[in-house]
């Protein structure tokens, strides 16, 4: 089955203490994307990959750090969670940049206390 | 700078009734349009696009999107309600111009079908 898994679905963690959730799609696909989900603010981006060893800041990059050394996974690292960070975290993969809808991964919910 | 909103946080229509949900963006270039529905503790899910061609665009659950370049607009439509489609959507453009490689999402919109 065509699918993005992540890991953990759900976190409680420290201020502090690093963190990796990790995201992994089966579609062979060249796009892979990081997103917060925030009440009244929709998904905002964090970082992207064009592709293996290619990544950018998207527009809430600030506390987060990403790696794509293999195609079909893409983690999100915080090094140091802070409470602001509490969020809910998608990631995302499409075929290619250009015309391509993305396939969600089914969240994972993180609270930093 | 891209943006995208969607004017009504909260969208009630009887079932059986045609729903309508709003969106509007600003791109510096041409837009692809793309339209996402997430249900309760799930991810979000591809419903329709547009990238070129007929301004009409035809979806997954009978939904259809008409885009208007003039109006900078690409409601969501469908002629007939059903409680299922009660669920948060979300509408998103990308420029594909100046900026293909991100996308940006507006805040959503929930609708509540009512049986």
């Amino acid at each position: 089955e065509a699918q993005v898994t992540q890991n953990p679905r759900y976190l409680i963690t420290v201020t502090g203490k690093k963190l990796t959730v990790t995201c992994s799609q089966n579609m062979n696909h060249e796009y892979m994307s990081w997103y917060r989900q925030d009440p009244g603010l929709g998904l905002r981006q964090i970082y992207y990959s064009m592709n293996v060893e290619v990544t950018d800041k998207g527009d809430v990059p600030e506390g987060y750090k990403v790696s794509r050394k293999e195609k079909r996974n893409f983690p999100l690292i915080l090094e140091s969670p802070s409470p602001n960070q509490t969020s809910l975290y998608f990631c995302a993969s499409s075929l290619f940049v250009w015309a391509h809808e993305q396939y969600f991964g089914p969240g994972t919910r993180l609270t930093v206390t | 700078a891209q943006s995208v909103a969607q004017p009504e946080d909260q969208v009630n229509v009887a079932e059986g009734n045609p729903l309508t949900v709003k969106c509007t963006y600003s791109v510096s270039g041409n837009p692809y349009l793309f339209w996402y529905v997430q249900y309760p503790n799930r991810g979000l899910q591809f419903l329709l696009k547009y990238i070129t061609g007929d301004n009409l665009v035809k979806g997954s659950y009978g939904f259809e999107a008409e885009f208007n370049k003039s109006q900078t607009s690409f409601p969501l439509k469908k002629p007939s309600a059903l409680v299922s489609d009660s669920a948060l959507y979300f509408c998103a453009v990308r420029d594909r111009e100046t900026s293909y490689d991100k996308v940006i999402f507006g805040p959503g919109t929930s609708l509540s079908v009512i049986p």
